[in-house]
């Protein structure tokens, strides 16, 4: 079956660090994948997305991606964290059908000063 | 530029009392249209989907409801409220045929 998967719950990190958050997915997957972030009581915004025209994919807020199929990796980094990205970051493939996306469960930033 | 929006932001319910949930789309015309619920520390469960006016496809069975009565108007709805009906409901739209959903604000619902 298709899927994403969002290999850490929460990341931790240090305001100035870099941050590393980690999604797979599934080799049968249409290589359209998105990650996007959710601030306490609000909706999905989209950080950025990939469709195959460059592997690296720049965001918005810094945030960047890079798809790689020989790992079935789309990991999201930003060099430097700023409290204001702690939130909840979703990974997001595409299934092809009615514009239907697949979530994975979710990776809560927390950044510490 | 496309908006979307939703209300009531928030809702408390009691067990049992119907529900109607609001969804708009402004700036674009024959958007598909999705309900999403978030329950609270898990991910989005797709719930509806609609391609046009009055088409309505469900994902999962449950006690809600969903319609579409004009282009950009998606209306989530239920006769009697249940406790695992609590979540937040996302809202979201797309360009007919392409991938990227755009979401609404959300309301947060809780049925006690």
């Amino acid at each position: 079956a298709q899927s994403v998967t969002q290999l850490d719950s929460h990341v931790s990190v240090s305001e100035g660090t870099p941050v590393l958050l980690r999604c797979n997915y599934s080799s049968s997957y249409s290589p359209s994948l998105f990650w996007y972030v959710q601030h306490p009581n609000k909706g999905l915004q989209l950080l950025l997305k990939y469709t195959s025209a460059a592997t690296l994919v720049k965001g918005i807020n810094g945030f960047e991606a890079e798809f790689k199929k020989s790992e079935t990796s789309f990991h999201l980094t930003k060099p430097s964290a700023h409290m204001s990205d702690a939130a909840e970051y979703f990974c997001v493939g595409y299934t092809g059908t009615a514009s239907k996306l697949t979530f994975g469960t979710g990776t809560r930033l927390q950044v510490t000063l | 530029s496309q908006t979307i929006h939703q209300w009531p932001a928030t809702l408390v319910q009691p067990v049992g009392s119907p529900l109607s949930l609001e969804c708009t789309v402004e700036g674009t015309s024959n958007p598909n249209l999705y309900w999403y619920r978030q329950a609270a520390g898990r991910g989005l469960q797709l719930l509806f989907y609609s391609i046009g006016i009055g088409q309505i496809s469900s994902e999962v069975p449950q006690n809600l409801s969903a319609s579409r009565p004009q282009d950009r108007q998606f209306i989530l709805s239920s006769k009697k409220l249940l406790l695992s009906d609590s979540g937040f409901y996302l809202c979201a739209w797309s360009i007919t045929g392409t991938e990227t959903q755009y979401f609404g604000p959300g309301t947060r619902l809780l049925v006690l």
